[in-house]
């Protein structure tokens, strides 16, 4: 059982240049979201998947771009990278509310660690 | 809105000691608590969440819905748990909301 998995888990990249970070998990979830992590600042919110071809922004969504066209990828793209968005990246995903509860655990991916020249 | 806050950055303990990270929380409601642990560079995994009343590697935590806190507790730490934690909140229709996190560190 996979569970989440995140490619690639290193990355150096050029200010200016853009890349996508892959995301894709095999238990059915339905939601998925992406954090970046930062020292002192925890993990803050990108954007976020309820489902196949419904995206939204979270906190911190500038310079970021998602798409949802199957249940089980959800990629990141970074446009035009800049070194402000040096930091590591964790995709997760959950299934919606059960019955009596209010949210499901999230299942988080190794996290892709990025640096930005 | 929302908000988690873990007060402390940095929490160390010598082992054996008992162990208490703190969490808070703002939410009108009643919210799903969590606590998630992440080891030196690995994932994020779900230490425990305060419906299911549970002790992992004897850690507890219990909700206080008064003083809105959600703070871990271990009465002897090993040096195994140290490590970074997040207290994270779900409310109903929202997103989690991950607190800053905090650095346990076990001295031998």
């Amino acid at each position: 059982n996979a569970g989440v998995t995140q490619t690639p888990k290193f990355q150096v990249l050029k200010t200016g240049q853009s890349m996508t970070l892959q995301c894709a998990q095999d238990m059915n979830h339905e939601y998925m979201s992406w954090y970046r992590q930062d020292p002192g600042m925890g993990l803050r919110l990108i954007h976020y998947s309820v489902g196949a071809g419904i995206t939204d922004q979270g906190e911190v969504p500038n310079g970021y771009n998602v798409s949802r066209s199957t249940t089980e990828d959800f990629p990141l793209r970074l446009l035009s990278a800049a070194p402000s968005q040096t930091s590591v990246y964790f995709c997760a995903s959950s299934n919606p509310p059960g019955q009596g509860t209010l949210g499901q655990p999230q299942h988080f991916g190794d996290g892709t660690r990025l640096s930005i020249l | 809105a929302q908000r988690v806050t873990q007060p402390e950055k940095l929490l160390s303990v010598f082992k054996g000691a008992p162990v208490e990270l703190k969490c808070n929380y703002s939410y009108s409601g009643s919210p799903e608590l969590f606590w998630y642990v992440q080891y030196s560079r690995q994932r994020l995994q779900l230490l425990l969440r305060h419906i299911s009343r549970e002790s992992i590697k004897g850690f507890t935590a219990d909700l206080n819905k008064g003083e809105t806190s959600f703070h871990l507790k271990k009465p002897f730490a090993q040096e195994e748990d140290s490590a970074m934690y997040y207290c994270a909140l779900k409310s109903y229709g929202q997103n989690f909301v991950f607190g800053p996190g905090t650095r346990l560190s076990v001295l031998p």
